[in-house]
């Protein structure tokens, strides 16, 4: 089946410790998304990636890193500079720059 | 409708009945919206989008309005079942033309059966 995978469903870490969410699209898809959703908000962007080796800054990228070495995967990582990294993650991709976003299931981290 | 606040609009409906949702936007050089379902604890999943070079757009039980020049998409659920109860959102392109969307705060559907 086609899609894509986002692991763990569930995390949950320190303050202080950086930790990578993982995202995976068997799509073939060239654009990559990151999105950040708090209780009773919307989505925010944090991350994009257009093409493999190239990442944008969205709306709130502060305390959060990317990378893009493979067309299929696009890993967050969430540094201890992130003040409020309590949240529930989401990853997306597209066949271009437009159109359709296909979201994954989510990660919901949790930081005590 | 979608309004910026920490409270989401809230909708609710009985089976069987039609279902508006509103949605202003921000931005005039959107030319690209879309409208996502999300259910509790999963991510959204895509219902229709339009483009503003149209004024409506209908899929299976949907309807997509656009009205530019107040700035305003309406999603239209025709016999509106339990299964539609999520929160909707609404989301713009900005007029870019490399897949930012800018995504409102969402609208609670609950149907009642």
């Amino acid at each position: 089946d086609g899609g894509i995978t986002q692991s763990p469903k569930y995390l949950f870490r320190k303050e202080g410790q950086n930790v990578t969410l993982s995202c995976e699209q068997n799509l073939n898809h060239d654009a990559m998304y990151w999105y950040r959703q708090d209780p009773g908000q919307g989505l925010r962007l944090i991350y994009y990636s257009q093409i493999v080796n190239d990442f944008q800054k969205g709306d709130i990228a502060e305390g959060y890193s990317v990378s893009r070495e493979k067309k299929e995967s696009f890993p967050l990582t969430v540094t201890s500079a992130q003040k409020n990294p309590t949240a529930f993650y989401l990853c997306a991709s597209s066949i271009g720059g437009e159109g359709e976003q296909y979201f994954g299931p989510g990660t919901r981290l949790t930081v005590t | 409708g979608e309004s910026v606040g920490l409270h989401l609009p809230t909708l609710s409906v009985q089976e069987g009945d039609n279902s508006i949702i509103n949605c202003a936007y921000s931005n005039s050089a959107s030319d690209y919206f879309i409208w996502y379902k999300q259910e509790s604890g999963k991510g959204p999943q895509f219902i229709i989008d339009i483009r503003s070079n149209m004024d409506k757009r209908q899929g299976q039980r949907v309807t997509v309005l656009l009205n530019k020049t107040v700035k305003h998409l309406s999603l239209q659920i025709a016999a509106t079942q339990p299964g539609d109860s999520a929160v909707y959102f609404c989301a713009e392109n900005g007029g870019t033309s490399y897949g930012k969307l800018t995504f409102g705060q969402g609208t609670i559907l609950t149907v009642h059966p």
